[in-house]
C-alpha cells in the first residue's frame, strides 16, 4: 500500500510569484485535504477535495485554489505569494469526507523571499 | 468553531520516565486523532480514537467524549519519542470535513 506523497519537498519563491504543490493520495482514498502549518503552530485547514470538487474551505483567501484529478491526486495553487505564505504545506488523504482517519504526506516546505 | 487546547505546551523528561499529555475540546466530535510530528515535519498517526481506550506498545490513549477530553500516555520514554505531539478533532457540527488541531506539546526526552 502506497502512502501519501507530496512534491516538491522544498521550494523557494519570491513575493508575487505563483506556486503549485502536488499530492498523491493513499491507495483507496478518494478525499484529499490541504493544511498550512506556520512555524511553531498547529496545521490549519485550507480546503478539501472530493470527487474533483471543493467540499469545504477554511479561512484562506481566493488566491489559494486547488484541483483534484480523476485518479484522486490533487494540486494546491497559490497566486501572488506573500511573505506570510512561508510555511509547511501538508496534504492528507482519507477514504471519505468525514468520520474517518486522515493520513498525511511528508509536506512541502515553501519559503517566500 | 471548535477549540482544541493541549497541555502542557512543553515537557522535558529523562529517558525512562512516563508522561501524560492532555487534549481538551469545546464541542462534540466525530473523530479525534493523535499525531507525532517528526523533525522533518511529517505527521505520524498514533491513534484514531473518537472514544474509548487504545494501546500500541508503550503508547496508549483514552478519549472521554462526554467530558470532552483525551489523554495520551507515554511510558518508559525514549529519546526517539522527542518531538511535537498534536491532538486534532473533527467537529460533529457543520464543518465535519476538517481536522482542527491544537497547538501541540513539545516533548524533549534527554538521555
Amino acid at each position: 500500500e502506497t502512502g501519501v506523497t507530496q512534491s516538491p519537498t522544498h521550494l523557494i519563491k519570491t513575493r508575487g510569484q505563483q506556486v503549485t504543490l502536488r499530492c498523491s493520495s493513499q491507495s483507496g482514498h478518494n478525499t484529499v485535504s490541504w493544511y498550512q502549518q506556520a512555524l511553531g503552530q498547529g496545521p490549519q485547514f485550507i480546503f478539501q477535495y472530493y470527487r474533483e470538487e471543493e467540499n469545504g474551505r477554511g479561512n484562506f483567501p481566493p488566491r489559494f485554489s486547488g484541483l483534484q484529478f480523476p485518479n484522486y491526486s490533487s494540486e494546491l495553487n497559490v497566486n501572488a505569494l506573500e511573505l506570510d505564505d512561508s510555511a509547511l504545506y501538508l496534504c492528507a488523504s482519507s477514504p471519505r469526507t468525514a468520520y474517518n482517519e486522515q493520513f498525511f504526506g511528508p509536506g512541502t516546505r515553501l519559503t517566500v523571499l | 468553531g471548535i477549540q482544541v487546547e493541549q497541555s502542557p505546551p512543553d515537557l522535558i523528561l529523562q529517558e525512562g520516565a512516563n508522561s501524560t499529555l492532555r487534549c481538551n475540546f469545546s464541542d462534540s466530535v466525530n473523530n479525534l486523532q493523535w499525531f507525532h510530528q517528526n523533525p522533518w515535519g511529517q505527521l505520524i498517526n498514533l491513534f484514531y480514537i473518537p472514544s474509548g481506550t487504545k494501546q500500541n506498545g508503550r503508547l496508549s490513549a483514552t478519549t472521554v467524549a462526554t467530558e470532552r477530553y483525551s489523554l495520551l500516555y507515554i511510558s518508559s520514554s525514549q529519546t526517539t519519542d522527542s518531538g511535537v505531539y498534536f491532538c486534532a478533532v473533527e467537529n460533529s457540527g457543520g464543518s465535519n470535513y476538517k481536522l482542527t488541531f491544537g497547538k501541540g506539546t513539545l516533548l524533549t526526552v534527554n538521555p
